[in-house]
């Protein structure tokens, strides 16, 4: 699996959009990237993944680099119930690879 | 809820004592996964079933830990003689074939004074 890197913590205001950030520089040509985020006191939860192209869901667009080393998670308007740890995960083979992921929290 | 329950969510025990996990997954989940959680670090893979078959366990899986799945549903976890560095979140995740779409339980969390 490719080593990822992210920023420790981030902080976004309330509606506003968030855009965490990944590194993937190592990612290799069918390696997806997925996203989790972790709510304090509980278990990861999924958001999205991608191969080459964006994505979008109900929760989250994701946006990878045309040379797929790096890629970007965007929440479009922010909530507290935000406020958590963001994980992003190159890789192919199960199981999954958790850094340590950005803390993010969303200020009112 | 996820449809992924863990029993119970938290253990309180002490040095040497042998304590016992459960993960239910969701019912049409074939694969089933473990993982530890310690405090501001990322979750870390112990060891993954696909049905009751054991597929792969991490160098983490001392010889003190054992992991079922008898009739691939259920699972449970064991420690045995457990020791204060075992003291961590236990998490279950359950996914439908090689989906890394995995759903997560709410965790175990054990103390070991």
């Amino acid at each position: 699996d490719a080593k990822t890197t992210q920023p420790p913590s981030m902080d976004c205001a309330e509606g506003r959009a968030a855009n965490l950030p990944c590194n993937h520089s190592t990612i290799s040509g069918n390696e997806y990237v997925y996203w989790y985020r972790q709510i304090h006191s509980q278990g990861p939860q999924y958001i999205i993944h991608g191969l080459k192209n964006n994505e979008t869901n109900e929760m989250a667009s994701l946006i990878i680099t045309e040379d797929r080393k790096s890629s970007t998670l965007i929440l479009p308007h922010a909530t507290l119930r935000d406020t958590a740890v963001y994980y992003c995960i190159a890789g192919l083979r199960t199981p999954l690879v958790f850094g340590k992921g950005t803390r993010l929290s969303v200020i009112a | 809820d996820t449809g992924v329950s863990q029993d119970p969510r938290h253990k309180i025990t002490k040095r040497g004592q042998n304590v016992t996990f459960r993960c239910d997954p969701i019912s049409e989940h074939n694969r089933l996964y473990w993982y530890r959680q310690t405090l501001g670090q990322g979750p870390e893979f112990l060891t993954y079933f696909q049905n009751e078959a054991q597929l792969e366990k991490s160098r983490l899986l001392s010889d003190r830990f054992s992991a079922e799945r008898p009739k691939g549903s259920f699972s449970t976890l064991e420690i045995q003689r457990t020791e204060q560095g075992d003291s961590a979140m236990y998490l279950c995740a359950s996914s439908l074939g090689s989906s890394n779409e995995q759903f997560f339980g709410p965790g175990t969390r054990l103390t070991v004074l």
